[in-house]
């Protein structure tokens, strides 16, 4: 099993439908974060989260929102889903002091079209 | 202007040439360099991490990092098949992560 598991891997929807991605890990890490991947503007952070009680905007969190169930439990919402945040979205993981290896654990991607 | 810049690429050469991979970045304060390595359908994985200038080397792989010139480098010895995949350069201040475009690379055998 995998220690990033994004739900669901595909999926379609249509413009102004509430969405859910779900991220589960089992590594133990305290911090999480979502990304999406776009071509030609590679990965930007959408939002991120230390622990259970903290939760910070990153770079593009407009449209989008976040909550943090548990340390393992991360999830992004778009509250209504509009055609240009098809894209493909990635939640990652990792320790607190893995800043200086650069470490993040990604998943494996949820790609997410919006009609 | 991006803080990291990569070109895109796609890049494509046969099999045990030597690949050479750039980014450039316009921030002195970025503190890790990193490269991550990214299959198609799949997440990125970190290769190589590195924080002083100088190279880092890894079986195949070396990273070199040029901090007067703001410039960072990937070098993949013998290519093979198997490295054909996106490659993202990577930088960090702090806690945050600022990662490049990434290059698409094609090993053909």
């Amino acid at each position: 099993d995998a220690d990033v598991t994004q739900t669901p891997r595909n999926r379609i929807t249509k413009t102004g439908k509430r969405i859910m991605l779900e991220c589960s890990q089992t590594k133990g890490h305290d911090r999480m974060y979502w990304y999406r991947q776009d071509p030609g503007l590679g990965l930007r952070l959408i939002y991120y989260s230390f622990d259970v009680k903290d939760i910070n905007k990153g770079e593009i969190s407009d449209g989008y929102s976040v909550s943090r169930q548990a340390q393992a439990k991360f999830s992004l919402s778009l509250e209504s889903a509009i055609p240009n945040q098809t894209a493909l979205y990635f939640c990652a993981t990792s320790e607190r002091a893995s800043v200086n290896t650069g470490e993040l654990f990604f998943g494996e991607g949820s790609r997410l079209t919006v009609l | 202007q991006k803080e990291v810049e990569q070109d895109p690429g796609p890049l494509s050469v046969p099999e045990g040439a030597i690949v050479s991979l750039n980014c450039t970045y316009s921030n002195s304060a970025f503190q890790y360099f990193m490269w991550y390595r990214q299959y198609s359908r799949k997440g990125p994985e970190l290769l190589m991490y590195t924080y002083s200038s100088g190279n880092k080397e890894d079986g195949r792989f070396t990273a070199q990092v040029d901090k007067s010139s703001k410039y960072i480098s990937l070098f993949i010895r013998d290519s093979q098949p198997s490295d054909s995949a996106t490659y993202l350069c990577a930088m960090t201040i702090g806690n945050q992560f600022y990662f490049g475009t990434g290059t698409s690379l094609t090993v053909i055998p």
